[in-house]
């Protein structure tokens, strides 16, 4: 029951920016995306999220569409490191808290 | 402050048998969520516990259970385990029950023969 949708696979060079598209056109209202990366089989690593404007921190920048159906992740200077696959998620409320649906995810290769 | 730690790290078990695994959260964090990841599924919310209550679950079968302790750390046992349980068992802590930023911890990477 994910509800994103991305690309199964991105390449970028190292060095320039990567740029990871993500639709989520059934979110609702008050959900939340979320941006996570997942290298080697290791657990999940927290990067950003956002509900409808965009946010920046150390790691990256999300852009969030006026009509949030869609959004981006930006990796501004990619690096080898940032190989991983990219999982864009919708934060699903519950009927006490939330819980993560994550999609495929897309494996992101940063090449020399 | 040290993050999430899951033991065992590994773990070799047969068809039959029951499974216990533990996660420690990151310290002052009270919510404590599971998940499953195999390659055919991907990754599987298993539960999510809060101040020693089981707030939500997914769609396992109930060979699939977990407590929290008192200190937030939190168990997950898996009972008649079959070979389709093979995967790898991730927790994630977060500070509230609406799981803002949940920080995962390495997994634990069981194996049923």
């Amino acid at each position: 029951d994910a509800k994103t949708t991305q690309p199964p696979s991105m390449d970028c060079a190292e060095g320039r920016a990567a740029n990871l598209p993500c639709n989520h056109s059934t979110i609702s209202g008050n959900e939340y995306v979320y941006w996570y990366r997942q290298i080697h089989s290791q657990g999940p690593q927290y990067i950003i999220h956002g509900l409808k404007n965009n946010e920046t921190n150390e790691m990256a920048s999300l852009i969030i569409t006026e009509d949030r159906k869609s959004s981006t992740l930006i990796l501004p200077h990619a690096t080898l490191r940032d190989t991983a696959v990219y999982y864009c998620i919708v934060r699903v409320a519950m009927e006490y808290g939330n819980k993560l649906v994550f999609g495929a995810g897309t494996i992101l290769r940063v090449k020399s | 402050k040290a993050g999430v730690t899951q033991t065992p790290r590994y773990l070799i078990k047969t068809r039959g048998q029951q499974v216990t695994l533990s996660c420690s959260p990151i310290s002052g964090h009270r919510s404590v969520s599971w998940y499953q990841q195999t390659p055919g599924q991907g990754l599987q919310f298993l539960f999510e516990y809060f101040s020693e209550t089981q707030r939500n679950k997914g769609n396992f079968p109930g060979r699939f259970s977990g407590r929290q302790f008192s200190n937030s750390r939190s168990e997950m046992n898996v009972s008649t385990l079959e070979l389709g349980d093979s995967a790898l068992y991730l927790c994630a802590s977060s500070f509230s029950v609406p799981g803002y930023e949940q920080y995962f911890g390495p997994g634990t990477r069981l194996t049923v023969t």
